[in-house]
């Protein structure tokens, strides 16, 4: 079935980085991009990018601009956000989700990220 | 970049009540381009509209979309107890979210 499944748990301490991994399986990877969505605890969702399964082309938000790097491997469907610089209102559950066109249909089951000293 | 704007930001009804959601966009986006989303705590979001009107897989017919422009609304009819969540709507950005609570 189609599914993405991130990678597990992970606690950072401050000014570190974190990458979080995306499988993508049941479809195909290159014809639809993916985007990652944040959630900080008690706080709404927000949309931090966006790459091209295809050609690799990202897109962020401009708060985030700097600090995040999303890459993809075709060779694994296998989608990465790396955020650096790490702070402590960067904790929250990422998801990324498969992306076409404004349309976010399948999301991963979530990846929480704890920062903190 | 264009700022979604949700209104009320909680919604108490009860079962069998109908709930409408707002959504205002800061500029004018293509109804194309408007989706709305459930999340519940512990769940990923779930796609419940896009395209402004179109239901995704799985989701039942009380849930349907209206709007264009900067306007859209999301409306449930025959609220169930299942329903109780917050819900997103979104064109890059999301908005704040609507809190539906069910009495």
């Amino acid at each position: 079935q189609v599914q993405l499944v991130q990678s597990g748990v992970e606690v950072k301490n401050p000014g570190a980085s974190v990458k979080v991994s995306c499988k993508a399986s049941g479809y195909s990877f290159t014809s639809y991009g993916v985007s990652w969505v944040r959630q900080a605890p008690g706080q709404g969702l927000e949309w931090m990018g966006w790459i091209n399964g295809k050609t690799g082309d990202a897109g962020y938000a401009q708060g985030l601009q700097g600090r995040v790097t999303m890459t993809r491997d075709t060779s694994t469907n296998t989608a990465y956000m790396e955020l650096r610089s790490l702070r402590s209102d960067d904790t929250a559950v990422y998801y990324c989700a498969r992306d076409w066109g404004y349309v976010r249909d399948i999301w991963g089951q979530g990846t929480m990220v704890i920062v903190s000293s | 970049e264009i700022v979604m704007t949700q209104s009320p930001a909680t919604l108490s009804l009860s079962p069998g009540e109908r709930a409408t959601l707002s959504c205002r966009a800061s500029q004018g986006v293509s109804s194309s381009n408007l989706s709305w989303y459930q999340k519940k705590p512990g769940q990923a979001p779930r796609l419940l509209i896009y395209a402004t009107s179109t239901r995704a897989t799985g989701i039942p017919a009380r849930f349907s979309g209206s709007g264009s422009g900067t306007d859209f609304t999301l409306t449930i009819t025959g609220l169930q107890p299942e329903d109780s969540a917050v819900y997103y709507c979104q064109h890059d950005f999301f908005g704040g979210g609507t809190k539906v609570e069910i009495k």
